[in-house]
């Protein structure tokens, strides 16, 4: 099955800086690499996604870019502000054939120093 | 619209109770997922269903059951709980294929002591 690696387990930056985490995947028929934000006590919610067939996505301040080849993608964040304070979960997932779920990174914790 | 709803938000449970969690979403999606969250370990999949009346095993479904008698209603069945069990629960339901946006309910926090 499918194992999705996550980096760093925690990021500490300063409010106006940039973030970047990164994200492993080892099943290179993976196709869709979504990225989702939690809030302390809340559900997990879609920020941005990334279909294989793309290799960069960008939404404001939000941005993705995916590394076929080399089978890694990354969610880069700009001009941090404190509500970017959260667990961030990279994902992949094959959507033909099976039906396995979303395998999740095991996250990370972005605080945002004022 | 509701979305996806969990029932109950909390529980308590002692070693070898049973318990059900009802997910519900208004959305006429096709699949639903339980997953489990654990501190370091992100979101694991316990079962899964590609339609009314299916269901799957995922990465941890011990010591769980599921049913999806109808196309808007999963629920999580433990039989008899253990304190390995105790986690949040997070139901969720993509429209049909997975390369879409999985919406997550609220969450289950169930402590087994």
């Amino acid at each position: 099955g499918e194992n999705v690696e996550q980096h760093p387990s925690t990021l500490s930056v300063q409010e106006g800086d940039s973030a970047v985490i990164k994200c492993t995947y080892s099943d290179s028929a993976s196709n869709y690499f979504p990225w989702y934000k939690q809030e302390l006590g809340k559900r997990p919610q879609l920020i941005i996604d990334i279909r294989s067939n793309v290799g960069e996505k960008k939404d404001q301040r939000i941005a993705v870019t995916l590394n076929k080849t080399a089978k890694h993608f990354s969610l880069h964040i700009t001009e941090t502000q404190p509500e970017d304070s959260a667990v961030y979960f990279c994902a992949a997932s094959y959507s033909g054939g099976g039906a396995d779920g979303l395998t999740f990174g095991k996250g990370t914790h972005l605080i945002i120093q004022p | 619209n509701a979305g996806v709803t969990q029932t109950p938000k909390f529980r308590v449970l002692k070693t070898g109770q049973s318990m059900t969690l009802l997910c519900a979403q208004d959305m006429n999606h096709e699949y639903m997922y339980w997953y489990r969250q654990d501190p370091g370990m992100g979101l694991r999949l316990i079962h899964y269903s590609v339609g009314e009346g299916t269901t799957a095993k995922g990465e941890v479904p011990d010591g769980y059951n599921v049913s999806r008698l109808k196309k808007q209603n999963f629920l999580l069945g433990l039989e008899s709980a253990a304190p390995s069990q105790t986690s949040v629960y997070f139901c969720a339901s993509t429209p049909g294929r997975l390369n879409t946006e999985a919406f997550f309910g609220q969450g289950t926090r169930l402590t087994v002591v």
